[in-house]
């Protein structure tokens, strides 16, 4: 089935690690987005991507990275992640080659950081 | 830079009654307006969407308004119900570039 896959769903892990969340899509869209949101708030842009080996950052990016070498996949990286990346992680993906469409959301991945 | 504000934050109905969001954006190149749906625990999920050469759009008990010359967007849900409970977020799209979501409304429907 056509989806938006994130993993893992919940994440515990100690100052200072490197951790790296998953992000794939089977719908074969060309743009992809990295959210960050407390639950119920705010959707904060992290990074996005037109394409392969395109990225962009957005509005809260200065913490992480992320790479698209391939269509399905946009992983997102903390390099040392801190008490303050505690937070819910939504992958999205949309088709924008015919204009503009909808927004297809993951699960999300739960981080805290302790 | 480009900006979508959304009102009000927080919006609590009676079981029955008409719920109405509003946006308000900046980016007069904007033209594709979106409505996400996200209930507590889940993902954000389309509920409907009008692109800048219509007015208006309607969907069983949701529609939404659009006027360009404003640049101000309406989400309207009539015959509330507790399972509409949810935070809506409204966003625009300019040409394909980056999207840009309004920081949400908190829709309680009292039964």
């Amino acid at each position: 089935e056509a989806d938006i896959y994130q993993t893992p769903r919940y994440l515990v892990i100690g100052t200072g690690k490197k951790i790296t969340l998953e992000c794939s899509q089977t719908m074969g869209h060309d743009k992809m987005y990295w959210y960050q949101q407390d639950p119920g708030m705010e959707l904060h842009l992290i990074h996005y991507s037109y394409g392969v080996n395109s990225t962009e950052k957005g509005d809260l990016s200065s913490e992480s990275t992320v790479s698209r070498i391939r269509t399905e996949h946009f992983p997102l990286t903390l390099e040392s992640a801190r008490p303050s990346h505690t937070s819910q992680y939504l992958c999205a993906s949309s088709e924008t080659s015919t204009g503009d469409t909808e927004a297809f959301f993951g699960q999300g991945t739960r981080l805290t950081v302790v | 830079g480009e900006n979508v504000e959304q009102h009000p934050s927080t919006l609590s109905v009676q079981e029955g009654d008409s719920a109405v969001i509003k946006c308000t954006y900046s980016d007069s190149a904007s033209n594709y307006f979106p409505w996400y749906k996200q209930e507590l625990g889940k993902r954000p999920q389309l509920i409907i969407d009008i692109r800048s050469n219509v007015g208006e759009k309607k969907d069983q008990r949701i529609a939404v308004t659009l006027n360009k010359t404003a640049k101000h967007f309406s989400l309207h849900i009539t015959e509330t119900q507790p399972e509409d409970s949810a935070v809506y977020f409204c966003a625009t799209h300019t040409g394909g570039f980056k999207t840009i979501f309004g920081a949400g409304t908190r829709l309680f429907v009292k039964a």
